[in-house]
C-alpha cells in the first residue's frame, strides 16, 4: 500500500523566494513519484515525475524535486517563486511500474506575496 | 501532447436528477480511466477505474449503482450520477492513459457539479 503525507496544508512565500514543498512518501515497493498542480476550479497539470531514474527531476515552470529513499521524501523546490506559481499542488505515489493507480496527499496551497 | 478533454465544465441540477460527465482522450487510446472526486479544499479520492470494454472496479464507499461508469471505447468514458443528491455536489476529475510512448496519465479540466 502506498501513502503520502504533504507537510503544511498552506505555504506562503514572497515573490521571488525560494520555495519548497514538503512530500513523504511510505510505499511497500519502489514507487513512482509525481507533483502536480491545480488552479482553481481546473484538472491537474503533471509538473514533473520521478519513474526510478535521477533522483533529480526537473519539470516545468522551473520546479524540480529530489528522491531521497533514505529520509523517504519527494520535496518539491523552485529557486525563486513567480505570482503566477500560486495554486495548490499535490504529491503523489503509484506502485511503480505497471501500476497506474495514483494516491495523493491532501495538497499544499502556495500563495505568492508581492 | 495528450489532452484529455471533460465535458461539461459545470453543470447544477434539480435533486433528484441524473446528471452524465464525459471524458474524452482527443489523440490518444485510452485503455483506463480513473475518475476522481474532490471536495473543497480536498485532495483527490479516486471513486473507480474503468477499463475500456469491460465493467469498471469501484472504490471501497463508492455506490456503483449511483455512480454509472460506461467505457466503451477507447476514447470515452462517462460518469453517470444518478439521483443525484446535494451531497453530491464536488468536483469531479477523469484521467485517462497511459500514454502512447511514456508512462502517465493526463487529466481532464473537472466538472462542478451543483445539486440544488
Amino acid at each position: 500500500a502506498q501513502s503520502v503525507t504533504q507537510l503544511g496544508s498552506h505555504v506562503s512565500v514572497s515573490e521571488g523566494a525560494l520555495v519548497l514543498l514538503r512530500c513523504n512518501y511510505s510505499s511497500s515497493v519502489p514507487p513512482y513519484l509525481f507533483w502536480y498542480v491545480q488552479y482553481p476550479n481546473q484538472g491537474l497539470q503533471l509538473l514533473l515525475k520521478y519513474t526510478s531514474a535521477a533522483t533529480l527531476v526537473k519539470g516545468i515552470n522551473g520546479f524540480e524535486a529530489e528522491f531521497k529513499k533514505s529520509e523517504t521524501s519527494f520535496h518539491l523546490t523552485k529557486p525563486s517563486a513567480h505570482m503566477s506559481d500560486a495554486a495548490e499542488y499535490f504529491c503523489a505515489v503509484s506502485a511503480g511500474a505497471g501500476s497506474y493507480q495514483l494516491t495523493f496527499g491532501k495538497g499544499t496551497k502556495l500563495s505568492v506575496i508581492p | 501532447g495528450a489532452v484529455v478533454s471533460q465535458h461539461p465544465s459545470r453543470v447544477i441540477c434539480k435533486s433528484g436528477t441524473s446528471v452524465k460527465i464525459e471524458c474524452r482522450s482527443l489523440d490518444f487510446q485510452a485503455t483506463t480511466m480513473f475518475w476522481y472526486r474532490q471536495f473543497p479544499k480536498q485532495s483527490l479520492m479516486l471513486m473507480a477505474t474503468s477499463n475500456e470494454g469491460s465493467k469498471a472496479t469501484y472504490e471501497q464507499g463508492v455506490e456503483k449503482d449511483k455512480f454509472l461508469i460506461n467505457h466503451a471505447s477507447l476514447t470515452l468514458s462517462t460518469l453517470t450520477v444518478t439521483s443525484a443528491h446535494p451531497e453530491d455536489s464536488s468536483f469531479y476529475i477523469c484521467s485517462a492513459g497511459p500514454q502512447q510512448g511514456g508512462y502517465g496519465y493526463t487529466f481532464g479540466s473537472g466538472t462542478r457539479l451543483t445539486v440544488v
